[in-house]
């Protein structure tokens, strides 16, 4: 079935380094979305991406869609303590729900 | 607006009992999903409700999962004869949007209840 996989697993960063987690499907998907779950919390949604090659933005959060639409990433310029979570790509599996990957965790040491 | 809410928040059970786990989704949202999440894992699908019906149950992992939903609205997970390895948070999720099949929408989690099974 289809597989959602994510690297890295977890990132270390110093506050004010740039980070970037990879998303990559084995099937081509219709759409891919982002979720941040902060510690001890839930899952929140960030943004969907639709287009091949679609670019969008959200402050210093920059999401992409791969030409062939099999592949993501989250960009975050110049990170910031609030940004601690895990980052979360999910795409749609064959049914209604969503194939969630297993996360990046990123901590941020000011 | 609220919402969506669960409860309880957190549930110790002994091994072998039956629990139930209680999702309010967002008023107004009609799809409706379970999800489980194990420590430092990804989420898991379980159950996917479209109003009262479920035309998706293929990520309950046992008999032993079962889930309703009334009114449009309230839905309920039960897990009977619990097991160690059912320890998990349980997440519930609505989205306003009706999915089609590969196209899922934005969802909107409840905080999740945390299983302890003992």
């Amino acid at each position: 079935g289809q597989q959602v996989m994510q690297i890295p697993q977890y990132q270390h960063v110093q506050e004010g380094e740039d980070f970037t987690t990879y998303c990559n499907s084995s099937t081509t998907l219709s759409n891919i979305q982002w979720y941040k779950q902060r510690p001890g919390g839930h899952p929140v949604f960030l943004i969907q991406l639709v287009k091949s090659g679609e670019v969008k933005k959200q402050k210093r959060l920059t999401f992409q869609f791969g030409e062939a639409k099999k592949n993501s990433s989250l960009h975050i310029t110049a990170t910031q303590t609030t940004d601690v979570g895990t980052y979360f790509c999910a795409g749609p599996n064959s049914g209604y729900a969503l194939n969630f990957g297993k996360g990046t965790s990123l901590l941020v040491t000011p | 607006g609220a919402g969506v809410s669960q409860s309880p928040s957190n549930k110790v059970t002994e091994k072998g009992k039956d629990v139930e786990l209680r999702c309010d989704p967002i008023s107004g949202h009609t799809a409706l999903y379970w999800y489980r999440q194990s420590l430092g894992q990804g989420l898991e699908f379980l159950i996917y409700f479209q109003g009262n019906s479920a035309p998706d149950k293929s990520g309950l992992p046992s008999d032993r999962f079962s889930a309703e939903r009334t009114g449009g609205s309230v839905s309920t997970l039960t897990i009977q004869r619990t097991q160690q390895e059912d320890s998990a948070v349980y997440l519930c999720a609505s989205s306003f949007l009706t999915p089609l099949k590969g196209r899922a929408y934005e969802q909107y989690f409840g905080p999740g209840t945390r299983l302890t099974v003992t």
